[in-house]
């Protein structure tokens, strides 16, 4: 059964920095693409970031681009999310994804999602 | 960046009815990358429909996907008391991931 558990949310001032994990398991974490997607409270969904199976190839919102760093350890099955210099809009809750197809592609949808961390951002 | 324009914003059915959601999107889409989520409340999304109309593992046939270009549409065609949700459809192309605002089918 494939499991995406995320961890590290809280409260982060503005200008701080915090970093998500998301643990995988049930699948081979290193054949698939994977991303973050983040939730507003009361809005809808925006894509944050997505990373390749290898994580030779990194891609990024242009609202979260130079402040955001993805990346993924194989060997730990672990996909992380470092926040650098957070702002007030960056308030959301923060949901790992896995891309469907094991091509490690990001032409994909997302067939599995966590269940999400909220991140604060506030003095 | 593909921009996506869902409507309505709100949708109000009784169970039973019919729900035709929309999706539109800002430039051509190439149907292979058109996707469909629902969200219930405090749950993750969930994939309904990838590549248009191909229904993903466990979801029901009262859910389907149609279209080409610039215009979608998500058809259920009969209301469960569990298909009050949010839906959002999404494109995953060469172009960048992009989501619509979602619509929301309330019970009547």
């Amino acid at each position: 059964e494939v499991q995406l558990l995320e961890s590290g949310g809280g409260l982060v001032q503005p200008g701080g920095s915090l970093r998500l994990s998301c643990a995988a398991s049930g699948f081979t974490f290193s054949s698939y693409a994977m991303s973050w997607v983040r939730q507003a409270p009361g809005k809808g969904l925006e894509w944050v970031s997505a990373i390749s199976g290898s994580g030779g190839s990194t891609y990024y919102a242009d609202s979260v681009r130079g402040r955001f760093t993805i990346s993924r350890d194989n060997s730990k099955n672990t996909l992380s999310l470092q926040m650098n210099s957070p702002r007030a809009e960056d308030t959301a809750v923060y949901y790992c994804a896995k891309f469907q197809a094991a091509v490690g592609s990001t032409l994909e949808p997302f067939d599995y999602w966590g269940q999400g961390t909220l991140v604060t951002v506030s003095s | 960046e593909i921009v996506l324009t869902q409507s309505p914003g709100s949708l109000s059915l009784s169970p039973g009815e019919r729900a035709t959601l929309s999706c539109r999107a800002s430039q051509s889409v190439n149907s292979i990358y058109l996707a469909w989520y629902q969200q219930r409340p405090d749950q993750a999304p969930r994939l309904l429909i990838s590549a248009t109309s191909s229904r993903a593992t466990d979801i029901p046939d009262r859910f389907s996907g149609s279209g080409s270009g610039t215009d979608f549409t998500l058809t259920i065609s009969r209301l469960e008391p569990e298909d009050f949700a949010v839906y959002y459809c999404q494109q995953y192309g060469p172009a960048g991931l992009t989501f619509g605002g979602g619509t929301k089918v309330e019970i009547k």
